[in-house]
């Protein structure tokens, strides 16, 4: 079976750009979250999303947004990069409801913010 | 606001030494805890859990953990540890009545094994 993957794996933007990362859950999962992870503040939660609906959201600005599809794939998307937002952002899937069931994380996508 | 603290930030241990890693978290409802593992180029991946039942958990490779509910702490715990246990550690927590499955995690503890 086929982990969590995540497009692209390296990005690198300049400030004032924006960025749309991807992440294809584990076959049959329906649950997405999104994480941030900094040397700084660790690992941050960012949002949950289940058939399509956001049903949880981090405490991050309105320029990180994010949606999923019908095939529960997701989108994220941050508007007006800034340096602070260099991070690796790690996608978890889950087979329903993540807050009784496992959550397994990709590999993460490494965006750079020059 | 909730939180997860974790005792150390780096352990340097000897092969065959115990280990035992602290967490602490700050929530008094329903809660469910994790450990999960990140090795040196891979994803994270969770090592044990528990959300109800027997305080005393058994994971993957050896580990198990302890919930001790007065004290809001789950610490993580292996006999004898080998050189490939040599990753990041990080403890993490959900209130699966108030946020659903959000997980706060712990700022991680980096365990390194000599041989």
């Amino acid at each position: 079976k086929a982990g969590v993957t995540q497009t692209p794996r390296y990005l690198i933007k300049t400030r004032g750009q924006q960025v749309t990362l991807s992440c294809s859950p584990i076959s049959g999962h329906r649950s997405v979250s999104w994480y941030q992870q900094t040397p700084g503040q660790g690992l941050q939660f960012l949002f949950e999303y289940f058939s399509e609906t956001q049903r949880n959201k981090g405490n991050f600005p309105g320029r990180f947004s994010g949606r999923q599809f019908s095939n529960s794939r997701s989108e994220m998307n941050v508007s007006t990069l800034e340096l602070g937002d260099s991070a690796l952002y790690l996608c978890a899937s889950s087979l329903v409801d993540p807050a009784y069931n496992e959550q397994f994380f990709g590999p993460g996508t490494r965006l750079t913010v020059l | 606001a909730q939180s997860v603290s974790q005792h150390n930030h780096h352990v340097i241990l000897s092969e065959a030494a115990s280990l035992e890693l602290g967490c602490n978290y700050s929530y008094g409802g329903t809660v469910n805890l994790f450990w999960y593992v990140q090795y040196p180029g891979q994803h994270l991946q969770l090592l044990l859990k528990y959300f109800s039942g027997d305080p005393l958990v058994k994971g993957i490779k050896g580990f198990e953990a302890e919930f001790i509910k007065s004290k809001f702490s789950f610490n993580l715990r292996k006999p004898s540890v080998q050189w490939s246990d040599t990753a990041e550690y990080f403890c993490a927590v959900n209130s699966p009545y108030n946020q659903g499955g959000k997980l706060i995690f712990g700022q991680g503890t980096e365990l390194s094994v000599k041989p």
